[in-house]
């Protein structure tokens, strides 16, 4: 079993610019969700994919958007890239539909640099 | 107020020790209680999930959850120098769309020779 994969581990880019980071879901589990972690904190909650749709959305502007594939692969995209926007963005799967509960298994994080 | 207070730390303990971690929270319909271990520049792993309250052991490790006080535990026996590392408490309650987990700011524990 693969665990939770996500890519590019870094990744370096200027104020302004656009990102686009991937996931791969545990085998087995339908739901992704995407958190930012700032140094120091607790990671924070961005929002949830299921069924190609987000299903909730924690406090961030519109510059972040996502995308759920068919297979539950997904992309955490954001746009005009800010220095706060320094931070490890982490990718959770689970599995809700199948009675899996509330458990959630986290990738390594992609560690994005906003220079 | 946040949701959830962790102790930062850093809690620093000889080995063999017993550690003990809290977390407390503010919101009563959390349901699902869970710790995850984060070494650096890694994700967090989980190694504890429990529902409600009541008492979950795995090995060296024992979580305890006390709905009525707001409280959550972690406890370490035979504490490690591997177990040095971010440990971070989260929490969520099932709805139907979804298990956003609301996560405490981590406590750093250094266990030493």
């Amino acid at each position: 079993d693969a665990g939770v994969t996500q890519s590019p581990t870094h990744l370096i880019k200027t104020r302004g610019q656009q990102v686009t980071l991937r996931c791969s879901p545990k085998s087995g589990h339908d739901t992704v969700s995407w958190y930012q972690q700032a140094l120091g904190q607790g990671p924070q909650f961005i929002f949830q994919y299921y069924e190609e749709e987000e299903r909730q959305r924690g406090n961030f502007p519109d510059r972040f958007s996502g995308h759920q594939f068919p297979n539950y692969s997904s992309e955490l995209n954001v746009n005009a890239l800010l220095l706060g926007d320094s931070a490890l963005y982490l990718c959770a799967s689970s599995s809700l539909v199948s009675g899996g509960g509330a458990e959630a298994f986290f990738g390594q994080g992609t560690r994005l640099t906003v220079v | 107020q946040k949701e959830v207070e962790q102790d930062p730390g850093p809690l620093s303990v000889p080995e063999g020790a017993i550690v003990s971690l809290n977390c407390t929270y503010s919101n009563s319909a959390f349901q699902y209680f869970m710790w995850y271990r984060q070494y650096s520049r890694k994700g967090p792993e989980l190694l504890m999930y429990t529902y409600s309250s009541g008492n979950k052991e795995d090995g060296r490790f024992t979580a305890q959850v006390d709905k009525s006080s707001k409280y959550i535990s972690l406890f370490i026996r035979d504490s490690q120098p591997s177990d040095s590392a971010t440990y971070l408490c989260a929490m969520t309650k099932l709805t139907g769309g979804g298990n956003k987990l609301t996560f405490g700011t981590g406590t750093q524990l250094k266990v030493e020779l």
